[in-house]
């Protein structure tokens, strides 16, 4: 089975502009959940979405969006994009949520530069 | 809010046993998870530890877990150059959300 994937796997972008990075979670997962990650640094949670719902959100600014669709994919969106956004988006994905037994399986990210 | 800490940094020799300690705040934290980072790549789950458990072992991995202190580590024996990676404490409560620490990274020197 193919894992989580993502893409693209890199995106060069330039300040104040708008980005959507893409998501496919692990056949049979319906959880998907976006996290930051700054260089040096671990992943910081962004937002969880399940069965098409926002369940969780991290503490980000309302320039961070996100969405999942009825197949389970999901996009996130980053408006107004500031020189502080630049790191690696990571998605994960599992099978429900509700249940901290669940573990998360992490796509390889997507890479944003904000020059 | 939750709050996961690691050391920096490891190194150790090919052969040697890692140690990766990290300590973590939630008390209602029913799930601590290890995952493995590589350059370049996301996060792979290596192991995982239900709070109500003190040991899991799993091959060259062996997870022990001190509820009482909040303290989890991470043992690899005979280490070998490619588990040079950055490794990562996980605490997982509530509705799946996870919070990462900052992470180890661990040089295996040959």
């Amino acid at each position: 089975d193919a894992g989580v994937t993502q893409s693209p796997t890199h995106l060069i972008k330039t300040r104040g502009q708008q980005v959507t990075l893409r998501c496919s979670p692990i056949s049979g997962h319906k959880s998907v959940s976006w996290y930051q990650q700054v260089l040096g640094q671990g992943p910081q949670f962004i937002f969880q979405y399940y069965e098409k719902e926002e369940r969780g959100r991290g503490n980000f600014p309302d320039r961070f969006s996100a969405r999942q669709f009825p197949n389970y994919s999901s996009e996130l969106n980053v408006n107004a994009l500031l020189l502080g956004d630049s790191a690696l988006y990571l998605c994960a994905s599992s099978r429900t949520v509700g249940d901290s037994n669940q573990p998360q399986h992490f796509g390889d990210g997507t890479r944003l530069s904000i020059l | 809010g939750e709050d996961v800490e690691q050391s920096l940094f490891l190194s150790v020799r090919e052969g040697d046993s890692s140690v990766i300690n990290c300590t973590y705040t939630d008390s209602s934290s029913t799930y601590l998870y290890w995952y493995k980072q590589e350059p370049g790549a996301g996060l792979q789950l290596l192991t995982y530890i239900f709070s109500n458990m003190d040991m899991k072992q799993d091959q060259r991995l062996t997870v022990l877990l001190n509820k009482k202190d909040k303290h989890l580590s991470l043992r690899i024996a005979d280490t070998q150059t490619g588990d040079s990676a950055i490794y990562f404490c996980a605490e997982a409560s509530g509705f799946n959300k996870f919070y990462f620490g900052s992470g180890t990274k661990l040089n295996v020197k040959p």
